[in-house]
């Protein structure tokens, strides 16, 4: 079974500032991938970014970067220099390979970002 | 290209009727799901298709039943809804079994059981 973990259920960050969500997961897959996605109020899901699990490389789109520490099982999204439109919901999601489970993602309950200007 | 569509966006129910939630892709994936999001739960999934034909059971099944018998489309229904089912349902389609392929999701139908 997998399991994805997001302590934060609300964070705040200052415009033009870095805000980093946590993420921790936790299986028995040795392949995997890690995803992000952003909930805007307006409801949709948009795909962030993506780390898989034998990429050496940290992930980084633009102004949002995973910092990856295997070891530790965690899979913290960075947002830099924070823009008033990153104000949403961030949800932190994984697909493993074992017991037919590559098909479908796991995802965690959510952070809720607020930009204060 | 409009992508993932579902119909409708909104809809009021009473406990016991029933209705039936259309997801259409136009992408071509083979891999289609429906999802729940509840407050606090992130998003929780229903059933999933591999291919035309072809259903199984996600993480909270029970109430739901599906169909996929066009690929383009995955239809879900509720028989007798209850007040538990309101929620805001999301369908995803994908190509499939790739480990780092993203769902494409669709803009979600809420639904209140009242």
């Amino acid at each position: 079974a997998q399991k994805i973990t997001q302590t934060q259920p609300g964070m705040f960050v200052q415009e033009k500032e870095a805000v980093t969500l946590d993420c921790t997961y936790d299986t028995s897959d040795q392949s995997y991938g890690l995803f992000w996605y952003k909930q805007p109020s307006s409801g949709e899901m948009i795909f962030l970014i993506y780390q898989g699990s034998y990429d050496e490389q940290n992930a980084t789109e633009g102004r949002y970067s995973l910092n990856f520490q295997k070891a530790r099982k965690s899979a913290n999204l960075v947002i830099s220099a924070s823009q008033l439109g990153d104000s949403a919901m961030y949800f932190c999601a994984m697909r493993g390979v074992s017991g037919g489970s590559n098909y479908k993602l796991t995802f965690g309950k959510g952070t809720l970002l607020t930009v204060n200007p | 290209n409009a992508g993932v569509t579902q119909t409708p966006k909104f809809r009021v129910l009473k406990t016991g009727q029933s209705m039936t939630l259309l997801c259409a892709q136009d992408m071509n994936h083979e891999y289609m799901y429906w999802y729940r999001q509840d407050p606090g739960m992130g998003l929780r999934l229903i059933h999933y298709s591999v291919g035309e034909g072809t259903t199984a059971k996600g993480e909270v099944p029970d109430g739901y039943n599906v169909s996929r018998l066009k690929k383009q489309n995955f239809l879900l229904g509720l028989e007798s809804a209850a007040p538990s089912q309101t929620s805001v349902y999301f369908c995803a389609s994908g190509t499939g079994a790739s480990i780092s392929e993203t769902q494409y999701f669709g803009p979600g139908t809420r639904l209140l059981v009242l």
